[in-house]
């Protein structure tokens, strides 16, 4: 089945660690990639996205994503997580001109 | 704000109980999408309107499920005899744009539905 798989259900850090979130899709053809964060009791916002061009792509606060197409994944990065990115962070991808298909989600915990 | 607002916040419900949730988008958008969101897992597509226009109604789970944006401004999502698998958050979003792929895609905060 056509899904959006975010490896990781609960990641803990301390502040200053290296961040890595897996997020592999499983859809064909032509995709555009989004990573969405849900900071505590705020609506989801928009962290970065893919449509095409440079696979190495660069949201807001200092993260960014790599598509790897061979690999179908689109997997989110930081070098240096602060406390403030305590959140939860969605993976989602929408393929071929469908609607938006978000994975589970991954909590990150940065203690610090 | 200018968000998109969604109520209420909270709604609790007995199982077989109608209830309605409402989204106001952001004034001058033209696409509205409805997701749910179950605990621990991520939005689930349900509908999509283009002004009053329902385009995508695909996600609905069943016939229980209904959804109207009348005026092509406030949408309301409609769950008739609810059930107890009915519980979920659900997102209501707008866009200025039309289509389902948009990177201008403005969340509401979502209602928190229980259904007793």
């Amino acid at each position: 089945a056509q899904s959006v798989s975010q490896h990781n259900h609960h990641v803990i850090l301390s502040e200053a660690a290296s961040l890595e979130l897996g997020c592999n899709y499983s859809y064909g053809g032509t995709v555009n990639l989004f990573w969405y964060v849900q900071y505590p009791g705020q609506h989801l916002q928009l962290l970065l996205k893919y449509f095409s061009g440079d696979p190495l792509v660069k949201g807001i606060k200092g993260f960014e994503a790599e598509f790897i197409k061979s690999k179908f994944s689109f997997n989110l990065r930081k070098p240096s997580v602060q406390w403030s990115d305590t959140a939860e962070y969605f993976c989602a991808v929408n393929a071929n001109n469908n609607d938006m298909r978000f994975g589970a989600g991954t909590r990150l915990t940065v203690k610090p | 704000g200018a968000g998109v607002s969604q109520s209420p916040r909270y709604k609790v419900a007995k199982r077989g109980q109608d209830v309605a949730l409402r989204c106001d988008p952001i004034s001058g958008h033209v696409s509205l999408f409805w997701y749910q969101q179950a605990l621990g897992q991520g939005p689930e597509f349900l509908t999509y309107f283009q002004n009053e226009a329902q385009l995508d109604k695909s996600g609905l789970p069943s016939d229980r499920f209904f959804a109207e944006r009348p005026e092509g401004s406030v949408s309301t999502l409609k769950i008739q005899r609810t059930q107890q698998e009915d519980s979920a958050v659900y997102l209501c979003a707008s866009s200025p744009a039309t289509g389902t792929i948009s990177t201008r895609m403005h969340f509401g905060d979502g209602t928190r539905l229980s259904i007793l």
